[in-house]
């Protein structure tokens, strides 16, 4: 079975960091670009970074550029997200999601994120 | 740089046909055959259902259908059923690695 477990999320006070965790089965990890996608409570969906199949290149919405960084271990089957910084609007649920043609065709359960004093 | 525009609701009756709307601009919709649409439950991920426009993943109905003329794209539920109601979402490519979602659409099964 295809699937993303993301694990990491908590309460996190403003500044402070976290780092997000996913787990990936089922399919040849290293063939696909992966992405993280935020969703705030009660609101859309935003796109937040994503990282290409050898991690060499890495993409970041302007929000979280320079405060968070997207990471992956094909070896591992594993995707991370280094948030540092964080702010309360940071405040969301986050998804691991594979990417396929431009395309979030796979994804994960979330983990919820809280950033609160 | 603005997300998608959709309006924030639509509305059927079991049987007929919804259009939602997802209005960008000439530099990401109008240019990339890009665009997918996402249906996400309460509570739940969401969930591809449609790609490149108008192609659909393997177990998505053919009742709901995709499509796009110049900088606005759509998607179509046909034959509603209580289990379409849901938040839908349109995600489009606007180049240089990057892509966006629109703003939601609540899709209410009367």
């Amino acid at each position: 079975e295809v699937q993303l477990v993301e694990s990491g999320g908590g309460l996190v006070q403003p500044g402070g960091s976290l780092r997000l965790s996913c787990a990936a089965s089922g399919f040849n990890f290293s063939m696909y670009w992966m992405t993280w996608v935020r969703q705030a409570p009660g609101k859309g969906l935003d796109w937040v970074a994503n990282i290409v199949q050898d991690g060499s290149q890495k993409h970041y919405v302007d929000s979280v550029r320079g405060r968070f960084t997207i990471s992956r271990d094909n070896a591992k089957n594993s995707l991370w997200l280094q948030m540092d910084s964080l702010r309360a609007e940071d405040t969301a649920v986050y998804y691991c999601v594979r990417h396929s043609g431009w395309a979030f065709d796979i994804w994960g359960q979330g983990t919820m994120v809280t950033v609160s004093s | 740089q603005s997300a998608l525009t959709q309006p924030p609701s639509a509305s059927g009756s079991l049987g007929q046909s919804v259009t939602i709307s997802c209005t960008g601009t000439s530099s990401d919709v109008g240019t990339y055959k890009y665009v997918s649409w996402y249906q996400q439950h309460p509570g739940k991920a969401p969930k591809l259902i449609i790609y490149e426009v108008s192609k659909r993943p393997s177990g998505v109905p053919d009742r709901i259908s995709g499509s796009k003329s110049g900088n606005t794209a759509s998607l179509t539920v046909s034959g509603l059923q209580a289990e379409d109601e849901a938040d839908y979402y349109c995600n489009a490519y606007t180049g240089s690695n990057n892509e966006m979602f629109g703003g939601g659409t609540k899709l209410t099964v009367l």
